[in-house]
């Protein structure tokens, strides 16, 4: 069974560019999330996707960061324009639609880092 | 608020054991768990513990959890360079889906 993958593994912007990152979740998991991880710091939460409608999207850090999930499969996060303090690596994590004694374990990709100059 | 906290660095020999200590503050988290970062991969779930269980063993693996302190640890037997990652502290609750992570413990072991 195929994991989460996400691409690209590395991208390199501008200030003031865009970029958009793509996660794929494992087939069949109706559950999508974004994470962020920025230099040295926690692994912080971004969103939340249920198939294609956003569950939580209270990490969202403003409105340049867009985020969408159409057909309930693979989903993008872009960002625009980006600024410095936007790079990091971005997680893309998927679980199923049910739980066992509602433990949901989180499956994640490699990420990808995002590096802003 | 919601806050998990770890120290950044643990070094240890290889063979000894190693803990890994964590302190969280959401007194509703129903799960805790361990997660581990290997360069250039995603985070792989290690272990968890329920809320209401004090101790969990997972062959090298022992988490150890003091619900009163909010104090989670991880231990690991006989410690290998295979080890050597970043070990990721998270809390859930059965709420909301998302995972709150502390900052990563960068364990390195050495020869």
């Amino acid at each position: 069974e195929a994991g989460v993958t996400q691409f690209p593994s590395h991208s390199v912007i501008e200030k003031g560019q865009t970029v958009t990152l793509r996660c794929d979740p494992i087939s069949g998991h109706d559950n999508l999330y974004w994470y962020r991880r920025v230099m040295g710091k926690e692994i912080k939460f971004l969103l939340h996707f249920v198939k294609e409608s956003k569950q939580d999207e209270s990490g969202m850090p403003n409105n340049r960061f867009l985020a969408e999930r159409t057909g309930g499969t693979y989903s993008t996060l872009k960002v625009q324009p980006a600024e410095l303090e936007d790079s990091g690596v971005y997680f893309c994590a998927s679980s199923q639609d049910w739980a066992q004694d509602f433990f949901y374990e989180q499956y994640f990709g490699p990420g990808t880092r995002l590096t802003v100059t | 608020g919601e806050d998990v906290e770890q120290s950044l660095f643990l070094s240890v020999r290889e063979g000894d054991s190693s803990v890994i200590n964590c302190t969280y503050t959401d007194s509703s988290s129903t799960y805790l768990y361990w997660y581990k970062q290997e360069p250039g991969a995603g985070l792989q779930l290690l272990t968890y513990i329920f809320s209401n269980m004090d101790m969990k063993q997972d062959q090298r693996l022992t988490v150890l959890l003091n619900k009163k302190d909010k104090h989670l640890s991880l231990r690991i037997a006989d410690t290998q360079t295979g080890d050597s990652a970043i070990y990721f502290c998270a809390e859930g609750s059965y709420n909301t889906d998302k995972l709150i992570f502390g900052t990563g413990t960068r364990l390195q072991v050495f020869p």
